[in-house]
């Protein structure tokens, strides 16, 4: 079946540096990406996503990079700032929405 | 208008009780989904709403029953609850439903945090 996960449950990161959060999918017939924000006591609000067609796509102060041949997915946040921390899910869109389990993002001032 | 609303904020509830949960939206999405959100892990589907229809169900027990009034309104009925449903319960919206081949942004509401005693 097709498994969307995260490689770390947490990350802690220095205010001003950047942030990488990765992910790993099984599926290799998953063809869109989607990364999601989830602060405490929200719901998951979105980033950035990504199609299989493309390797790189950028928003501000995020990037997300597709590498297709190893099936892995990640997340850049550049100039992390405090309003960062958060739950970051990767999830894949193919019939309905799979969440990977999430990397927790602590900003440190 | 770009949000997702839901009803009420917290919810706590005996075993016995019967409640319902409530979620708005004014986008003109046509599919709307209910999420059941443990502590620390992903959101899991439920419920998939396509055109006021039910078209997903996640094998989910009977004690919760979705149901879509119109196509702004989703509401879950709770029923003979477990201690152990006690979770986030996130509604979302999409333009659309997810076929393959279809990208449709979800939209996510703020939850409803419901324990049950």
């Amino acid at each position: 079946g097709e498994n969307v996960g995260l490689h770390l449950p947490t990350l802690s990161v220095q205010e001003g540096d950047n942030s990488i959060i990765n992910c790993a999918y099984s599926n290799s017939a998953s063809d869109y990406f989607i990364w999601y924000k989830q602060e405490s006591g929200k719901g998951p609000q979105f980033i950035i996503d990504i199609r299989s067609n493309m390797d790189k796509r950028q928003g501000q102060r995020v990037t997300v990079l597709l590498n297709k041949t190893v099936k892995h997915l990640s997340l850049q946040i550049a100039a992390t700032q405090p309003g960062d921390s958060a739950v970051y899910f990767c999830a894949h869109q193919g019939g309905k929405l799979i969440f990977g389990q999430g990397t927790e993002l602590s900003v440190k001032p | 208008d770009t949000e997702v609303t839901q009803t009420p904020k917290h919810l706590v509830m005996g075993m016995t009780n019967k409640k319902s949960l409530k979620c708005e939206q004014h986008m003109g999405h046509r599919a709307m989904y209910w999420y059941k959100q443990k502590a620390k892990k992903p959101p899991e589907l439920m419920f998939v709403y396509s055109y006021e229809k039910l078209s997903i169900n996640e094998s989910v027990p009977s004690r919760f029953s979705p149901e879509c009034p119109n196509s702004s309104l989703l509401n879950l009925h709770l029923h003979a609850l477990q201690p152990e449903d006690s979770a986030l319960y996130l509604c979302a919206s999409s333009q659309d439903s997810m076929g393959q081949g279809a990208y449709n942004e979800q939209f996510f509401g703020p939850g409803t945090r419901l324990t049950v005693l």
